[in-house]
């Protein structure tokens, strides 16, 4: 099993939707839970974290997460065609250091 | 705040040689930074945690002996890919915390590496 499951998509919304993306993790151990967004070719840049169970709410952007079910979740309101990235959720993994366990990413696809 | 600089942001290089990347925090210290790699179409595979003053830790399958880090100061650490072959073309990112690990990872812009 993956440390850290996300699902690779597209997901294809339209504009003015939300998109909901979601991410999954094994370790019952991680306390910090990282949404990045990163463009073709270019280098992640972090949208929001969460550490505590419930929503987290950043502007357009939600961060959802509940430890029983091991799950996070991010909600785009009102999608724009610039959101059109992929999307990558990150889990710290205890112990020493604190390193930064990636999903391989969510595509989302936004269209006009 | 939290601006971690990557020089250079491309490289390309004959097979057989070395190739250093800089990651530099700009504007806080960094005891850990961390390097990923990237290979299109797929996800971050963290490499190695870099430690200011000490050997690097590195991940399982990540050879140590290729892929040498040095962490020589507080805003400073380096990857050196040595004799490179083309499969290690890739996207070379480095990351950085400003704080705990829970306020997330500041990423460098990266650096893609093309051997030839």
């Amino acid at each position: 099993q993956k440390e850290v499951e996300q699902n690779s998509g597209p997901l294809s919304v339209p504009e003015g939707a939300i998109a909901s993306l979601n991410c999954t993790y094994s370790d019952r151990g991680s306390q910090s839970f990282f949404w990045y967004r990163q463009y073709s070719g270019k280098s992640p840049e972090l949208i929001m974290f969460i550490y505590s169970n419930g929503d987290k709410e950043d502007g357009r952007f939600t961060a959802q997460l509940n430890k029983a079910s091991q799950y996070v979740s991010l909600l785009i309101r009102d999608s724009q065609p610039s959101d059109s990235a992929t999307y990558l959720c990150a889990v710290n993994s205890p112990g020493g250091y604190n390193k930064l366990i990636f999903g391989a990413g969510t595509r989302l696809a936004v269209h006009p | 705040g939290a601006v971690v600089s990557q020089h250079p942001s491309w490289v390309i290089c004959k097979s057989g040689t070395s190739v250093k990347i800089e990651c530099r925090s700009l504007d806080f210290q960094a005891t850990t930074m961390f390097w990923y790699r990237q290979f299109p179409k797929q996800s971050l595979m963290l490499m190695a945690t870099s430690n200011e003053g000490s050997k690097a830790t590195y991940e399982q399958g990540v050879e140590k002996d290729k892929f040498l880090i040095n962490h020589a100061s507080l805003t400073l650490s380096t990857l050196t890919v040595t004799s490179a072959h083309p499969e290690d073309s890739s996207f070379y990112i480095c990351s950085a915390s400003p704080g705990t690990a829970n306020y997330g990872y500041t990423f460098g812009s990266g650096t893609r590496l093309t051997v030839v």
